[in-house]
């Protein structure tokens, strides 16, 4: 069974300076992916990145990258920049590609300080 | 840009009482999912559903609960008695292809049970 752990519940970070969130997962699967999910507090869940586990290189989409390191098990998230806005809470997947289903993390909440 | 929507956004009902949550999923896409999240916690899976039956399913998707696409545009899930501790978020998640590429997330039912 696919198992993913944020072994932070809570961050904070000054706007426009850059932090961390950690994940590990585990897998048994070979062909996977990982994504982080932003989650404000209207609760709808938001799409941050995703990464193909077949995939060596990290993604990035604007201020946000990855650092995925596939032999470790690890998959943190960078946040560049830091804005009030991105105040949420955070969660890291594993989806599987063979049925879709996605697991979830504890989460991560990210306090932004002014 | 197309989205996910669910209805009702918050729903209050009695313990025993039958439930439906209602989705529409994007119109394009053929892989339905339900997530649930009890507050504080954890976003967790409950089912998968393509081609009009159930792919995968969690061990929380006991027999009190039941999927249905009853139209081409509607996903509906359906909780027979509703017991206090269903109180929680229900994500209804929809995508293209099976991969888990992207899954989109709709905004969410708050279901609580008095």
């Amino acid at each position: 069974a696919q198992t993913v752990t944020q072994s932070q519940p809570e961050m904070s970070v000054q706007e426009a300076e850059t932090v961390t969130l950690s994940c590990t997962y585990d897998t048994s699967e070979s062909d996977y992916y990982l994504f982080w999910y932003k989650q404000p507090p209207s609760r709808q869940m938001i799409l941050v990145i995703r990464q193909e586990a077949y995939k060596q290189q990290n993604a990035t989409e604007n201020r946000f990258s990855v650092n995925f390191q596939k032999a470790a098990k690890s998959f943190s998230l960078k946040i560049s920049d830091s804005q009030l806005g991105d105040a949420a809470m955070y969660f890291c997947a594993h989806g599987s590609s063979n049925t879709g289903k996605l697991i979830f993390g504890q989460g991560t909440t990210l306090q932004v300080k002014p | 840009e197309p989205e996910v929507t669910q209805t009702p956004s918050h729903q209050v009902t009695q313990m025993g009482q039958e439930v439906i949550l209602r989705c529409v999923p994007i119109s394009n896409h053929l892989y339905f999912y339900w997530y649930r999240q009890i507050l504080g916690q954890k976003v967790e899976f409950l089912v998968s559903f393509y081609n009009n039956e159930i792919s995968e399913k969690s061990e929380i998707f006991d027999d009190q609960f039941s999927v249905e696409r009853p139209d081409g545009s509607n996903f509906t899930l359906k909780i027979r008695s509703t017991k206090l501790e269903d109180s929680a978020m229900y994500f209804c998640a929809s995508s293209r292809l099976a991969t888990t590429y992207e899954q989109y997330f709709g905004p969410g039912t708050r279901l609580t049970v008095t």
